[in-house]
């Protein structure tokens, strides 16, 4: 069975530095990997996946992760953050030969100060 | 505005005491998601559906029961509801139930039980 690992619960950052938001994965299998925003109040979203093909992958909103299959990761860095990038990060993974079973890691609070 | 509906969107519920939550998507989905989101755990999948008619147990399925009559809803029951089931509720929806679908949530329940 897969299991994700975010090792930081929570990530303070001053407005326009920049952010790396790390997560480990560990399966026996080829997986597909998400990174889920949640802002307050709110359900979850997509914000970028890895399926197949380039190992970095970009969000429209200036986010991009790297997939790294022999540390097992799938970081998440953002090179300038604003204000309204405060919320929590989900990073989860799902097997490729078990259906669309998500397993998420603990998440990470992403508070941006000004 | 096409999406997931949940109710109610937050109750206070007694231990002992029969309580079913709502899922509604008009997005024409054929799978069908339920986790609960507790702090540090980030979301663990209770139960799923591929298709109407069909469910099946997640990670945490103990004390939670789930019916698909049809394709739009997706209600979460608990037969007899402990405070350990006291979480924010979030209801899911992918086009099918391939490990590469994205996966598009609702608003939440947040349910207290005493």
């Amino acid at each position: 069975a897969q299991s994700v690992t975010q090792l930081d619960s929570q990530v303070p950052v001053f407005e326009e530095a920049p952010v790396e938001l790390r997560c480990n994965y560990s399966s026996s299998v080829s997986v597909y990997l998400f990174w889920y925003v949640q802002y307050p109040n709110q359900g979850l979203q997509l914000l970028l996946k890895y399926l197949s093909g380039s190992t970095l992958v970009k969000s429209i909103n200036g986010f991009e992760a790297e997939f790294n299959k022999s540390q097992t990761s799938f970081h998440l860095r953002k090179p300038s953050v604003h204000i309204s990038d405060t919320a929590e990060y989900f990073c989860a993974v799902s097997e490729n030969n078990a259906g669309n079973m998500l397993t998420f890691g603990g998440g990470t609070r992403l508070m941006v100060k000004p | 505005i096409a999406g997931i509906t949940q109710a109610p969107t937050s109750q206070i519920l007694a231990a002992g005491r029969r309580m079913t939550l709502r899922c509604t998507q008009d997005m024409r989905h054929n799978a069908m998601y339920w986790y609960r989101q507790d702090l540090g755990l980030g979301l663990r999948l209770i139960h799923y559906s591929n298709t109407a008619g069909t469910t099946g147990k997640g990670e945490v399925p103990d004390g939670y029961s789930v019916s698909r009559a049809n394709t739009d809803d997706f209600p979460l029951t608990l037969a007899s509801a402990v405070p350990s089931q006291t979480s924010v509720y979030f209801c899911a929806s992918a086009p099918s139930g391939e490990a590469y679908n994205e996966q598009f949530f609702g608003p939440g329940t947040r349910l207290t039980v005493l």
